[in-house]
């Protein structure tokens, strides 16, 4: 159980344009999803927290004009990363937690997106 | 400001001996921590998680050892299998409820040698 799914797996688009990039909880409501995103050989960086209804919270120097999250339902959030640039290029993960966890997140696959 | 450190960025280990990765921390707010194992290309997978009021859990091979008041956690893996060749993430939680969060170090790469 608790399988988080990401769609696409790897996008490339061009400078100027926007991406979604879709996470889905498949077997558990997800009242919580994070989106992180991680730079080569670094840490995984929280972006920003979404709780199903409401709005995200997005994290210190991260722009939310610029990643635009939604929660719409418990089992799918999005990330739209506007405007890209190439120094948008990067591995973003979702994760997800159900109601009642404690601790718990259960991670997607990852999109990895490259701008031209 | 890392609040998760995991100062080695690589380690490497002959098939069958203890591997041993390594994690300090610095909030003293943080009141769980978990290991997640992650490929390239890939989420990260959990792995084993302690709770700040124990000093060690066991799961398997796995077992994770927390020094509160060195702030420092460590994971264990025995016998290390070429399967566990993958990065190592330690993380640590913060916040309750709808705020909890979590703060991840940088990662070990871990080789298994055969």
């Amino acid at each position: 159980g608790a399988v988080v799914s990401q769609h696409p797996s790897r996008v490339i688009c061009k400078s100027g344009t926007s991406v979604k990039i879709e996470c889905r909880s498949l077997d558990f409501q997800a009242t919580t999803m994070f989106w992180y995103r991680q730079f080569p050989k670094k840490s995984l960086m929280l972006m920003a927290t979404s709780n199903e209804g409401s709005k995200a919270t997005y994290e210190q120097g991260v722009e939310k004009d610029k990643f635009l999250i939604n929660h719409a339902s418990l089992t799918l959030s999005t990330l739209t990363v506007t405007s890209a640039h190439p120094e948008d290029s990067s591995f973003y993960i979702c994760s997800a937690r159900g109601a009642g966890w404690t601790y718990e997140q259960y991670f997607g696959p990852g999109t990895r997106l490259t701008v031209t | 400001d890392q609040q998760v450190k995991q100062n080695s960025p690589s380690l490497s280990v002959q098939e069958g001996r203890i591997s041993i990765l390594n994690c300090d921390y610095t909030n003293s707010m943080f009141d769980y921590f978990l290991w997640y194992k992650k490929y390239p290309a890939e989420g990260p997978t959990f792995l084993i998680s302690i709770s700040s009021i124990k000093d060690k859990n066991e799961d398997g091979r796995f077992t994770v050892f927390l020094n509160k008041s060195a702030k420092h956690l460590s994971l264990h893996i025995v016998p290390s299998q070429p399967g566990d060749s993958a990065v190592y993430f330690c993380a640590a939680s913060l916040g309750g409820g709808g705020a909890q969060k979590l703060v991840f170090g940088q990662g070990t790469r871990l080789t298994i040698n055969p």
